[in-house]
């Protein structure tokens, strides 16, 4: 089974700084996608980035990143020079091979500290 | 190009009574979701649909809840009775490909 973890329930970061969402993932499926969304408080899923399982470079949008570990299992968040308006959730999620549907780990709060 | 849309965006209602919710996914796209997002957790998918049929429900539980994607366009969640658990933010997002789903702004339910 498929499985999203978050270890991180909430991270302050100052503004301009960089910083780093850490996400694992546990799947037997050799083909998978991940996905970063940020949920502000207005509660829209926002899409980020996705990194797929075969790509053989980090994928980058803008001010993010996702380092890309595939043997450790970890997709971990980039998000440079943090603006007051990246405090919001933050999810990683996995796609299956089977279908589209994605798994979602439990989130982390980012909050951005002027 | 618009984006995923759904009604209404926010619902109050006693429990044993019956909801519905509408969603409209992106032109084009092929695929629909509905995930159920209870606070403080990520969402969890309840149906995904491919045009108008259904390619998973595993997770949907049956006995109260239903969906529909008439025409393989528009799709409706439908929950009859409703019970105190099920105040969540419902969200439906739809993809043309493996390597993007977009979402809607979510309906939020409260049942009392």
């Amino acid at each position: 089974a498929q499985k999203i973890t978050q270890t991180q329930p909430g991270m302050f970061v100052q503004e301009k700084e960089a910083v780093t969402l850490d996400c694992t993932y546990d799947t037997s499926d050799p083909s998978y996608g991940l996905f970063w969304y940020k949920q502000p408080s207005s509660g829209e899923m926002i899409f980020l980035i996705y990194q797929g399982s075969y790509d053989q470079q980090n994928a980058t949008e803008g001010r993010y990143s996702l380092n890309f570990q595939k043997a450790r299992k970890s997709a971990n968040l980039v998000i440079s020079a943090s603006q007051l308006g990246d405090s919001a959730m933050y999810f990683c999620a996995m796609r299956q091979r089977a279908g589209n549907m994605l798994t979602f780990g439990g989130g982390t709060r980012l909050m951005v500290k002027p | 190009e618009a984006g995923v849309a759904q009604s209404p965006r926010y619902k109050i209602i006693e429990k044993r009574q019956s909801v519905a919710f509408w969603c409209n996914p992106i032109s084009g796209h092929a695929t629909l979701y509905w995930y159920q997002q209870i606070l403080g957790q990520g969402p969890k998918l309840l149906i995904q649909f491919q045009n108008n049929g259904v390619v998973d429900d595993s997770q949907l539980p049956k006995d109260r809840f239903s969906a529909e994607r008439l025409k393989g366009v528009d799709s409706t969640l439908k929950i009859q009775p409703a019970k105190l658990e099920d105040s969540a933010v419902y969200l439906c997002a739809s993809s043309s490909s493996p390597e993007t789903q977009y979402f809607g702004p979510g309906t939020r339910l409260l049942v009392l």
